[in-house]
Order: structure tokens, then C-alpha cells, then sequence
């Protein structure tokens, strides 16, 4: 089963970029993740698919400050022109091939 | 408006049982799967338990087989987990969250559509 690894914090000022990684363990580099978003008191929303091409499809109204990108084993989430809404946890979610789901431990992005 | 709402949620004692309920709409419900997730106090999410659109195929995380059973009313756009055998390890936040489609694929297995969340408290 593929296990996801998260840094636990990430810190970036207002107005600046900050990406963030997910790690897919050894021998599953090549799996698709997605990217959720969940800001204080909230549920989690959808962000985007990302796949280790680096190709990616992002949920409806998801800003264009979003975006996707891999590097082997790592699938990145970048947020551009930093907004405070944007301070939130975001996870990364992944499936192996008995359905089973695996999220990451999360990312707590601070907006300084 | 497309949307899930849970409901059910409250406090019950160790070993008692609650059923969750979770109502769909703005969408045609039988044509994707579901899935239960939870997420502890302070702590980050954790799949429960899923369901093909059909209701034919049913998907349980290890901490919960045998405890829990997912099922659907596709005539009511309703998903459902009976929680049976509860510990206060239960305690958590839980969402229904919707695929989007309706049977396991290997390229489209993830969450695009979550709900509000219900609270499920196990304590004595």
C-alpha cells in the first residue's frame, strides 16, 4: 500500500509563492494523487488531480493561483500570489488497487 | 447546487451504535461511488469506508471491518454507515465524500465533492 509523506508546516509571506510537497513511498512513484484544501473549522474541498506526468485537472472554481506539477516520486502544490485565505492544511490523497483510499498526514500552510 | 449533507452524528457510549446519514443532490447519485472519511480532534483525515454506485461493491479500512457497514439508497440519494461496537477512538469529525465515478478506477479514484461533516462523540 502507497504512504504519503507530508512536511507538517509551511510558512509564506502574503503576496509571495509557496510549494508544497507530498512524497510517494518507494515503488509507487508513478501514482496519481489529489490535493485538498481545508482552511480552519472547515470540511476539505477538492483542489486538483495531479499525475506523475505533471499533468493536472483542477475542481471547479479553484483559482488560477493554483497549480500542479511531479518530479518522480513527488507531486507538488504550488500557491501563487499568496492570499490569507489560503492559510489552511492541505493533504494529499492517493489509492492503491483494492480501492482503498490513503491520505497524507498534511501540510499547515501559515500566511505571515 | 450540488451538495452533501451528513446527519446522525452525536454522543454515544463505548460499545453503542449510531447510524450516519448522507443526502445528495444536484447530482445523479447512483452513478458514483462514495465514501466515509473521518477526521479525529486536531488530527488529519482518515478513510473509513467506500461504495461503488451500484452498491454492489463495499471497500472498509482495517480499523473499522467488522464494526461498520456502508450502504446506499440510490432511491433516496442517501449514503449511509452503520457504526456498531463503538471505542472512544471512533470520536471524530465524519464527511461523505463523492468520486467521480462509479465504480473503482485506477485514474479516477479520488475525492471531488465533500460534505459539511457530522460529529460522532464516543464517551462514558
Amino acid at each position: 500500500q502507497p504512504v504519503l509523506t507530508q512536511s507538517s508546516s509551511a510558512s509564506a509571506s502574503l503576496g509571495s509563492s509557496v510549494k508544497l510537497t507530498c512524497t510517494l513511498s518507494s515503488g509507487h512513484s508513478n501514482y496519481i494523487i489529489a490535493w485538498h484544501q481545508q482552511q480552519p473549522g472547515k470540511a476539505p474541498q477538492y483542489l486538483m488531480k495531479l499525475e506523475g506526468s505533471g499533468s493536472y485537472n483542477k475542481g471547479s472554481g479553484v483559482p488560477d493561483r493554483f497549480s500542479g506539477s511531479s518530479s518522480g516520486a513527488d507531486r507538488y502544490l504550488t500557491i501563487s500570489n499568496l492570499q490569507f485565505e489560503d492559510e489552511a492544511d492541505y493533504y494529499c490523497e492517493t489509492w492503491d488497487s483494492d480501492a482503498h483510499v490513503v491520505f497524507g498526514g498534511g501540510t499547515k500552510l501559515t500566511v505571515l | 447546487e450540488v451538495q452533501l449533507v451528513e446527519s446522525g452524528g452525536g454522543l454515544v457510549q463505548p460499545g453503542g451504535s449510531l447510524r450516519l446519514s448522507c443526502a445528495a443532490s444536484g447530482f445523479t447519485f447512483t452513478n458514483y461511488a462514495m465514501s466515509w472519511v473521518r477526521q479525529a480532534p486536531g488530527e488529519g483525515l482518515e478513510w473509513v469506508s467506500g461504495i461503488s454506485g451500484s452498491g454492489g461493491s463495499t471497500y472498509y479500512a482495517d480499523a473499522v471491518k467488522g464494526r461498520f457497514t456502508i450502504s446506499r439508497d440510490n432511491s433516496k440519494n442517501t449514503l449511509y454507515l452503520q457504526m456498531n461496537s463503538l471505542r472512544t477512538e471512533d470520536t471524530a469529525v465524519f464527511y461523505c465524500a463523492k468520486k467521480p465515478v462509479g465504480r473503482y478506477s485506477s485514474s479516477l479514484w479520488y475525492f471531488d465533492l465533500w460534505g459539511r461533516g457530522t460529529l460522532v462523540t464516543v464517551s462514558s
